[in-house]
């Protein structure tokens, strides 16, 4: 019953530096979706994927790029790290394109760059 | 595009005190409105749900009311105990699509 399982859990890194976050999902979920959390500003839709395949931008996707080769997994790539990036990532999928699904979140990736 | 604001930001109730937090959505599109718990440490944890054919639902001690005229939808928490202390998110789904648009959060702190 893991649902929606994001790697690694804790990051430190310095500035310049680039990483992956990580994300699979076992629910056989169409939609997976990249957000950021920062304090007093809620929820920021980073990237999000409708499908395999496919990768559609956010509010906020500067600095970062996603990959959806396999259905059940969804990549966040930070190219070159900024202290504006130091915050909480949340990844989530739901079911299908259509509206109506609900979303199913992570338990999160904190991220500092120092 | 959808636009949606919660208030408050911050709610302390008493033990056994009712809890009211609220949002405006912009889109009439929307038509799936989410609720969501975060814990400290958590991913945001799907608590009640309404969609735009109802105006009210109810789970226990939680209940959402929505009105689409006036588009905002309210989340009620009644008999609140300590361990609904949490942070609060609203959420609107527009119709065309699979995006989700979520309010700032509300952080309430139920005082035993």
């Amino acid at each position: 019953n893991a649902g929606v399982t994001q790697t690694p859990k804790f990051q430190v890194l310095k500035t310049g530096q680039s990483m992956t976050l990580q994300c699979a999902q076992d629910m056989n979920h169409n939609s997976m979706y990249w957000y950021r959390q920062d304090p007093g500003m809620g929820l920021r839709l980073i990237y999000y994927s409708a499908s395999e395949g496919t990768t559609d931008k956010g509010e906020v996707p500067d600095g970062y790029n996603v990959s959806r080769l396999k259905k059940q997994n969804f990549l966040l790539g930070l190219e070159s790290a900024a202290p504006s990036q130091t915050s909480v990532y949340f990844c989530a999928s739901t079911p299908g394109t259509t509206s109506g699904n609900t979303i199913y979140f992570g338990e999160g990736s904190w991220l500092t760059v120092v | 595009g959808e636009n949606v604001e919660q208030h408050p930001s911050t709610l302390s109730v008493q033990e056994g005190d009712s809890a009211v937090i609220k949002c405006t959505y912009s889109d009439s599109a929307s038509n799936y409105f989410p609720w969501y718990k975060q814990e400290l440490g958590k991913g945001p944890q799907l608590i009640i749900d309404i969609r735009s054919n109802v105006g009210e639902k109810k789970d226990q001690r939680i209940a959402v009311t929505l009105n689409k005229t006036a588009k905002h939808f309210s989340l009620h928490i009644t008999e609140t105990q300590p361990e609904d202390s949490a942070v609060y998110f609203c959420a609107a789904s527009h119709a065309t699509g699979n995006q989700f648009y979520f309010g700032t959060g509300t952080s309430l702190t139920v005082i035993p």
